[in-house]
């Protein structure tokens, strides 16, 4: 079955500068692949999507890349700022094809971003 | 327009007693989706419903837990006879179609039992 790992380790990073965080996955190669921000007690909330047939993907100061060779997404963000710091999930359709919308989830990246 | 709305927003029960969850998807959304959270886990995939109809149950517990998302009102979620390890975070998010969309999320259920 499909596992995706994310590192589990904080990333703390200065205002400005680009924070860059890995989601890995094990198995086929997914139709597509999400990436979530969730706050402390709130639910996630939907970034970006990207496609297999697509190598990037921008939107404002986010970029994901998606690399079916290495079975990875890097998310990046540049000028990072305070607000930026939540944890990011990343996400794959569960159903080979991604048939449905039923996603599997990372266990998050918790992103800090320090003044 | 409103978003996904959970109620409610925490929820304390003995155990044995029964937890219901409340979901209200997004307008125009008939695609409702259950997720529950542990601490320092991942979301985990529990239920996925049309209106009047379960798709796919597969990772829902097969005691104690039901769901369903009637013609009218929101999806809910049951929890009969509730014990400790039900102590979680339950999310509902919503989508317009059932395939290539994001999901839309609430800010969940957080399930208490004592």
């Amino acid at each position: 079955s499909q596992k995706i790992e994310q590192n589990s380790e904080a990333l703390n990073i200065q205002e400005g500068k680009t924070a860059t965080l890995t989601c890995n996955y094990t198995n086929y190669s997914p139709a597509y692949l999400q990436w979530y921000r969730q706050d402390p007690g709130r639910g996630p909330v939907f970034l970006l999507l990207i496609r297999e047939n697509e190598k990037e993907k921008r939107k404002e100061r986010l970029k994901v890349t998606f690399d079916t060779t290495l079975k990875q997404s890097l998310f990046h963000i540049t000028a990072s700022q305070p607000a930026d710091s939540a944890t990011y999930l990343c996400a794959l359709p569960m159903d080979y094809g991604g048939a449905t919308n039923k996603l599997i989830f990372g266990t998050g990246t918790l992103l800090a971003v320090q003044p | 327009n409103a978003g996904v709305m959970q109620n409610p927003r925490h929820l304390v029960r003995r155990r044995g007693q029964e937890a219901r969850l409340r979901c209200s998807p997004m307008k125009g959304h008939s695609h409702v989706y259950w997720y529950r959270q542990l601490p320092e886990e991942g979301l985990k995939f529990m239920v996925y419903l049309q209106k009047e109809n379960i798709i796919d149950e597969s990772g829902m517990p097969k005691e104690r837990f039901s769901a369903e998302f009637p013609k009218e009102g929101p999806s809910i979620l049951r929890i009969q006879q509730v014990v400790r390890g039900d102590s979680a975070a339950y999310f509902c998010a919503s989508s317009p179609s059932g395939s290539n969309s994001p999901l839309h999320f609430g800010n969940g259920t957080r399930l208490t039992v004592t």
